[in-house]
């Protein structure tokens, strides 16, 4: 069981935008930055949003990360067919002394 | 350009221990935290604690500790990573991830993973 809750799944069409939800406590998101990461099938993590809503060089402009209380959310528009990935947040946990991360949310463009 | 270079798969049995390396290249491992994680088959990411290259600082997560020991020789830019007492859920793709900027999380480097099977 991941400490950072996520849809297992969510679906959209080309062009369309859809957004991925993260759930934590307190501890984490609630007092703490939110990263997330893209894991193409077969492939590493890469880094898609870091502190909230930050994008690394590289990064469209169409991704963009939110936070509200102990959750927070990934959003990606103009969905293209290469977004078709597992997504997944993390965020420092204060309790935990550590890094903790959602259980990845596989994306589908349909 | 940075990369980090993982050694190659191992096949464990259980009680076992195993040693993965991660070697850098592109940069000095000394001026960035190294953190290790792993993704069981089918699962989501998990971490398993950070290394300071610079000073061998380690912080472990409370999960593994007293199993993981994680090193570095800045000599050869490696970072290891140990886990002892191998049990079958330990069979997973253990990666070396890079923090751009301590406490962060900014993991902007990530080594190419090392798959360990645990089994008898």
């Amino acid at each position: 069981q991941s400490v950072l809750t996520q849809p297992p799944s969510a679906s959209g069409t080309p062009g369309q935008r859809v957004t991925i939800s993260c759930f934590g406590s307190s501890s984490n998101i609630g007092s703490n930055a939110v990263n997330w990461f893209r894991q193409l099938p077969g492939t590493t993590p890469k880094l898609l949003i870091y502190t909230n809503i930050q994008r690394p060089s590289g990064v469209p402009d169409r991704i963009s990360g939110s936070k509200s209380g102990t959750s927070a959310s990934l959003a990606i528009s103009g969905l293209q067919s290469e977004d078709e990935a597992d997504y997944s947040c993390a965020a420092w946990d204060d309790s935990l002394n550590g890094w903790v991360f959602g259980g990845g949310t596989k994306l589908t463009v349909l | 350009q940075v990369q980090l270079v993982q050694s190659g798969a191992e096949v464990k049995k259980p009680g076992a221990s195993v040693k993965v390396s991660c070697k850098a290249s592109g940069y000095t491992l000394s001026g960035y935290y190294l953190h290790w994680v792993r993704q069981a088959p089918g699962q989501g990411l998990e971490w398993m604690g950070w290394i300071n290259p610079n000073s061998g600082v380690t912080n472990y997560a409370q999960k593994f500790q007293g199993r993981v020991t994680m090193t570095r020789d800045t000599s050869i830019s490696t970072a290891n990573m140990e886990l002892s007492r191998l049990k079958s859920d330990d069979t997973a793709l253990y990666y070396c991830a890079r923090e751009k900027s301590s406490g962060y999380g900014n993991f902007d480097y990530w080594g190419q993973g090392t798959l360990v099977t645990v089994s008898s």
